[in-house]
């Protein structure tokens, strides 16, 4: 059982566009929702982070919104560069106690000149 | 440096052979983590641990065994390596079990 779905699983978006990448999540107990950012041949990065106590939070030009009643968060890339251009992997935790993060299984975007 | 150091960086393996994951973390860090990544699977849990002697399964553990003598080590081991186990596999550790940092990774292959 998949328990955070995220789409699209790739993306071409032009210089200057907006890059918009979709996560779910089904368990309700999650509250804490990270974007992480891979590159190829390197480990994922945390780029930004949410919690359900707020609907958005901007961090240059990423920003994540959250919508708790649709039990969905997004990441948009405003601006988008061709050094955007990697891997990135919405997660969720229940952030209580000794959890773990639960990914999704990632968004390859490709940003061209 | 102070980080968190996979080794090796790649390794190649024959079926049914052992084989040792490093992962070394300077921070102190409570938490530690083993994911493995696959091409259409994302990032899958394969065990965690909260402190030295505490480790616990994650989803995908069959196959894999960890042991955390010291807070900063974190092993990794294949008992009988098999063509499925073929992966890139990834140690991260947390000071609290938000904010992973992740190490550059151990692309195993199993032949």
């Amino acid at each position: 059982q998949q328990q955070v779905k995220q789409s699209p699983q790739s993306l071409i978006v032009q210089k200057g566009g907006i890059s918009i990448i979709n996560c779910a999540y089904e368990n309700t107990a999650f509250d804490y929702f990270p974007w992480y950012q891979q590159f190829p041949g390197k480990g994922p990065a945390l780029l930004i982070a949410i919690r359900p106590d707020v609907s958005e939070k901007k961090e240059g030009r990423f920003t994540i919104s959250f919508n708790k009643s649709a039990k969905q968060f997004s990441l948009h890339i405003m601006d988008s560069q061709p050094g955007d251009s990697a891997t990135y992997f919405c997660a969720a935790s229940p952030g209580s106690g000794y959890s773990t993060l639960t990914f999704g299984k990632g968004t390859m975007l490709l940003v061209s000149p | 440096d102070a980080g968190i150091t996979q080794s090796p960086r790649y390794k190649i393996t024959e079926t049914g052979r052992q084989v040792t994951l490093m992962c070394h973390q300077t921070w102190s860090h409570s938490y530690m983590f083993w994911y493995r990544q696959d091409l259409g699977h994302g990032l899958r849990l394969i065990y965690y641990s909260a402190a030295a002697d505490i480790t616990d399964k994650g989803e995908v553990s069959d196959g894999y065994v960890v042991s955390r003598s010291k807070t900063e080590n974190f092993p990794l081991t294949l008992e009988s390596a098999t063509r499925s186990q073929t992966s890139v596999y990834f140690c991260a550790s947390s000071k609290t079990d938000y904010g992973y940092t992740f190490g550059s990774g151990t692309r195993l292959t199993v032949v």
